[in-house]
């Protein structure tokens, strides 16, 4: 079955950018997605199709998919942002996520 | 504004059936698929299956012969039926929404746009 890798953790200072990472076999031909998750809430989509931002969703949040690998960029990263992000993506047989990356902010 | 809302019980004893029903307000089911994940203890999101408007299901390869997802449109419902329990499945159990088809355009891409605000299932004796 198709596997999405994630780093477990970043750490980046407030006012700084941060990119987090999605890696998959060939993962450029498929489209991602990224949902935000912070503790005892429901997961947020912050980007779709693979550079899309959801109406609401901050312009410092920007996706990017090329090759094996995905990002997904939050600049100017403020205290708010943190939380636990998770990649996903899809073929017309299955749903898979990311095993997500913890973004503290510093 | 698509409202979702999971219930069903908090408890189950192994080796039953969890049983979560998902109910839908505010907006239509049709051209949609309706999702199930989970997120264990500590752990990350987990897909468990998806039903579209015509009923057609999809489901996660290592959770499949466990899994029924079902349908009822009549009461803006969909559920989920996990077999055999063991304490493995102790979760928080999201119920989502994922568009399918936007103006009557297939999409090629999937993502979860609406989210249940979750419940958790504990699987014990």
């Amino acid at each position: 079955s198709y596997e999405l890798t994630q780093s477990p953790s970043v750490s980046v200072s407030p006012g700084q950018t941060a990119s987090i990472t999605c890696s998959g076999d060939k993962l450029g031909d498929k489209y991602v997605s990224w949902y935000q998750h912070k503790p005892g809430q429901s997961p947020v989509v912050v980007i779709y199709q693979d550079d899309k931002r959801p109406s609401g969703i901050p312009e410092r949040f920007s996706g990017s998919n090329s090759g094996n690998t995905a990002t997904l960029t939050i600049s100017g990263t403020q205290a708010m942002d943190e939380a636990d992000y998770y990649c996903q993506a899809w073929d017309s047989s299955s749903v898979v996520f990311g095993g997500g990356t913890k973004l503290t902010v510093l | 504004q698509v409202q979702l809302q999971e219930s069903g019980p908090g408890l189950v004893k192994p080796p039953e059936t969890l049983s979560l029903t998902c109910t839908v307000s505010g907006g239509s089911m049709s051209s949609y698929y309706w999702s199930w994940i989970r997120q264990p203890p500590g752990k990350g999101l987990e897909w468990i299956g998806d039903i579209y408007d015509s009923g057609s299901n999809k489901y996660n390869p290592s959770l499949k012969s466990r899994v029924t997802i079902s349908l009822d449109t009549s009461k803006s419902q969909f559920s989920l039926k996990l077999n055999s329990v063991t304490a493995a499945d102790t979760a928080v159990y999201y119920c989502a929404r994922a568009p399918g088809r936007v103006r009557g355009v297939i999409l090629n891409y999937y993502y979860m746009d609406v989210w249940g605000k979750g419940t958790t299932v504990t699987v014990s004796s």
